[in-house]
């Protein structure tokens, strides 16, 4: 079964630090987002990739980076979290075909202090 | 431009009645339309997609969604709801020409009474 794995399911972390989220799926997918979900704006696409060494920009990039070294690996960075940057964090995976789902990871709930 | 409107944002209903959570899209192209659901602290999971054919689609636990080109909607239905159901409800269109771009409804937080 399509598999997307986040890590960790929880943060909490302080302003100024750096976040790093990561994201491992074993779907042989070849896209890759990174969402936040907050209260009353639904899911916000960040990052997304469609290949390997290779990074896009979302509908809301600003404050985050991306890597993605493999085709199994995608991670969301945060160099300097802010208060604004607390939320839900879903990593997702699917094929290239439009009409195909996304599958989704169970979610990193973070926490900025 | 292109965007989802769930016009719902939270719905409540008593065990046992039926359901209708509503959708409407705009996409000037052929729309790939989806229903996720979302329980608590898990991720979204598929219940049904269209993207041609018969309008009315089936999905798992006895949803079912039906498309309407005239009215840009895909409204999702189920004729007998369990508590069980209650969860947050998510519409999505994917665009035909831009594989990527999944854009999502706000949700719909469903309620169902006991």
């Amino acid at each position: 079964e399509a598999a997307v794995t986040q890590s960790p399911r929880s943060k909490v972390a302080v302003t100024g630090g750096k976040v790093t989220l990561s994201c491992h799926q074993t779907n042989n997918h070849d896209y890759m987002y990174w969402y936040r979900q907050d209260t009353g704006h639904g899911l916000r696409l960040i990052h997304y990739s469609y290949v390997a060494d290779s990074t896009e920009k979302g509908d809301i990039p600003d404050g985050y980076k991306a890597s993605r070294p493999s085709q199994e690996n995608f991670s969301l960075i945060l160099e300097l979290a802010s208060l604004s940057q607390t939320a839900v964090y879903f990593c997702a995976s699917s094929d290239r075909a439009s009409n195909t789902e996304v599958f989704f990871g169970k979610g990193t709930r973070l926490t900025v202090v | 431009a292109q965007s989802v409107t769930q016009p719902d944002a939270r719905v409540t209903v008593s065990e046992g009645a039926s359901l209708q959570l509503r959708c409407k899209y705009s996409y000037s192209a052929t729309p790939y339309l989806f229903w996720y659901v979302q329980y608590p602290r898990q991720g979204l999971q598929l219940l049904l997609k269209y993207y041609s054919g018969d309008p009315v689609v089936q999905g798992v636990n006895s949803f079912e969604a039906e498309f309407s080109k005239s009215n840009s909607s895909f409204h999702l239905r189920k004729a007998s709801v369990h508590w069980s159901d209650s969860a947050v409800y998510f519409c999505a269109l994917s665009m035909s020409t831009n594989a990527y771009k999944v854009i999502f409804g706000k949700g719909t937080h469903l309620h169902v009474l006991p």
